[in-house]
């Protein structure tokens, strides 16, 4: 069946780096995106990897392995509003149109 | 621009009651999607849609039904609630294509069964 691995929690100190991974078994594959979720709030799009190789948008990163079924978050220069869950998903299919998965999250604690 | 709105914000339900959630975008998107978030959980796909009139079953479709008669709407409905149904949920749209990856969402629908 499909699934996706991440870990449950992971801590850091502000303005360190902090890489969060996301494995995936699916039965077809359309990119990887990564979402934010603040305690309380809706879930906020943060990165996308249609193709292999590392996407940057500011401080966050996603890089995306399709051969390894795997990819990450990086998140550089932490900072105490980065504390929220991270989401990874994928679409179960070969189409924009197929369903899509979620991760059950990883919780990212900063500590001053 | 109110981007993607839902209602009702909370809600509290007997068992075996039924109810609609509505879920309005005003992004002209094609596709949106129901999802419901569990305490400590990830989210999961209840139903679908790729574009006005049709709809998909996702993850955790069971006990829900949807409908998508304008483009704008998409409606989630509990025909008899049931206290397993006790959860957040979230509706959330895209575009077409690849850019259908970026989704926004609604800020949420509080459901309480008891």
């Amino acid at each position: 069946g499909q699934s996706l691995e991440q870990p449950s929690e992971v801590t850091a100190v502000e303005g360190a780096i902090v890489q969060i991974n996301c494995t995936y078994q699916t039965s077809g594959f359309y990119g990887l995106s990564w979402y934010q979720q603040h305690d309380g709030g809706a879930p906020t799009f943060l990165s996308y990897n249609g193709l292999d190789g590392l996407e940057e948008t500011g401080r966050f990163s996603s890089f995306l392995s399709r051969s390894d079924s795997y990819g990450y978050l990086l998140l550089q220069e932490l900072q105490m509003k980065d504390s929220a869950s991270y989401f990874c998903a994928v679409r179960d299919g070969y189409s924009s149109a197929s369903k899509i998965i979620f991760g059950s999250g990883t919780r990212l604690s900063i500590r001053p | 621009n109110a981007g993607v709105t839902q209602t009702p914000k909370f809600r509290v339900l007997k068992t075996g009651q039924s109810m609609t959630l509505l879920c309005a975008q005003d992004m002209n998107h094609e596709y949106m999607y129901w999802y419901r978030q569990d305490p400590g959980m990830g989210l999961r796909l209840i139903h679908y849609s790729v574009g006005e009139g049709t709809t998909a079953k996702g993850e955790v479709p069971d006990g829900y039904n949807v409908s998508r008669l304008k483009k704008q709407n998409f409606l989630l409905g509990l025909e008899s609630a049931a206290p397993s149904q006790t959860s957040v949920y979230f509706c959330a749209s895209s575009r077409a294509g690849g850019q259908g990856e970026t989704q926004y969402f609604g800020p949420g629908t509080r459901l309480l069964v008891l």
